[in-house]
Order: C-alpha cells, then structure tokens, then sequence
C-alpha cells in the first residue's frame, strides 16, 4: 500500500525557516515524480514544487521561487521542502503527492501544517 | 483566482445526481491535456477520484463519472449519498508559463 506521511510543519515568524519532510512506503520511490501541494485555511488548492525521480529536474510556482528548495533522497525514500523567508501567506496545509505520468497525482499524504505569524 | 473555474457550491438531496462543472482555456483543457477529480473529505488530504477525464480508480464507486468537450469538464455523482458531501476539486496541466500543474477553486457538495 502506497504510504506517504509529511511531518515539519510547525510555527514560524515571518522571514523565519522551515523544513517539511515526506516519509515514503509502498512503492519503488526513485521510480516517481513527486510534488509539493499547499492549501492555505478556506481555500484552494496551489501546487507549490515538483521534481523528477532522479532529482535532477524541477519547477516552483511563481510564488515560492527564490524561497523554497525541494529535494529528495531516494536512498531513504524521503522527500523534503526547505522554506525560507517564509510569509503569511505561506501559511497552509502542505501536501505531499506522488505524481504519474499522466500529469495527476494518485497518492496523497495527511499534510502538515505551516503556520507563518508573528 | 484560480486558472479553472468551478462553480463554489452545488447541492442535491439523497439519490439525486448532480454535476460540477470546471472551465478552463485554451492553454489548457483546450490545449487537449486531460482533466483529473479529487474528493477532500473534511479535514483530510484530497483524494484521486477521476483521472485522464473519465477514469475511476479501483475502489471509486461507478456512480462517479466524468467527462471532457472543448476547454470544460463535468463530474456527475448518481445516487447522492450523505457520504459524498464533500469538496470536489478539478485539476489540470497548463502550457503557459506561468502554468504546468492548475486547479480549479474547489466545489463544496452538500447533501440535503
């Protein structure tokens, strides 16, 4: 069974850092995409940061560029989201997803939950 | 304001059947790439419902049911049922530069 758990999530000031992390089970993990998701309180969701599954490729959404660095270690089927000069609208629910080639993501984690305010 | 647009909220009595709809554009749904479904219970993480348009994966119930024309998309739920009240979300790919992985604002089902 596909198992995904995210965990990092926390307080933060703003400008502070933080680093999510996504614990993977059930699958070849360096077979797969992988992709961060956030959904900030009420509303939608916004896709934050892909990758490929050798890591070598990735794109952020416009408004984490610069900040936030994703990255995955397939040795310890993990995958984790470096946030920096975090901001009040950085505060959500951050999921971890895994991607298939279709462009759609089949497998969710629970989210963890990031609360920029001073 | 999100790249497709679903209609806020729709809502049916039990054993009814409702559709939420999700509008998108040329660089997108237009463009031919396919639409997916997500079901979000409350306070849980969404859930695969409809892939590549008209798909179930296994354990979907056949009372959900999608489709695709154009640059829109629908889900149909048949036989509402207390269970399905939920947030229904569409999602696609986008060629824009601003674009790749777009979803629509979300649909809260409510059964009466």
């Amino acid at each position: 069974e596909v198992q995904l758990v995210e965990s990092g999530g926390g307080l933060v000031q703003p400008g502070g850092s933080l680093r999510l992390s996504c614990a993977a089970s059930g699958f070849t993990f360096s077979g797969y995409e992988m992709i961060w998701v956030r959904q900030a309180p009420g509303k939608g969701l916004e896709w934050v940061s892909w990758l490929s599954g050798s890591g070598s490729t990735i794109y952020y959404a416009d408004s984490v560029k610069g900040r936030f660095t994703i990255s995955r270690d397939n040795a310890k089927n993990s995958l984790y989201l470096q946030m920096n000069s975090l901001r009040a609208e950085d505060t959500a629910v951050y999921y971890c997803a895994r991607v298939l080639v279709e462009r759609y993501f089949d497998s969710w984690g629970q989210g963890t939950l990031v609360t920029v305010s001073s | 304001q999100s790249v497709l647009t679903q209609p806020p909220s729709v809502s049916g009595a039990p054993g009814q059947r409702v559709t939420i709809s999700c509008t998108g554009s040329s660089s997108n749904i237009g463009a031919g790439y396919d639409v997916h479904w997500y079901q979000q219970l409350p306070g849980t993480g969404p859930k695969l419902l409809i892939y590549a348009n008209t798909n179930r994966p296994s354990g979907v119930p056949d009372r959900f049911s999608g489709s695709k024309s154009g640059t829109s998309a629908s889900l149909a739920i048949t036989g509402l049922q207390a269970e399905d009240e939920a947030d229904y979300y569409c999602q696609s790919f986008d060629s824009s530069l601003s674009g790749y992985w777009v979803f629509g604002g979300g649909t809260k089902l409510t059964v009466l």
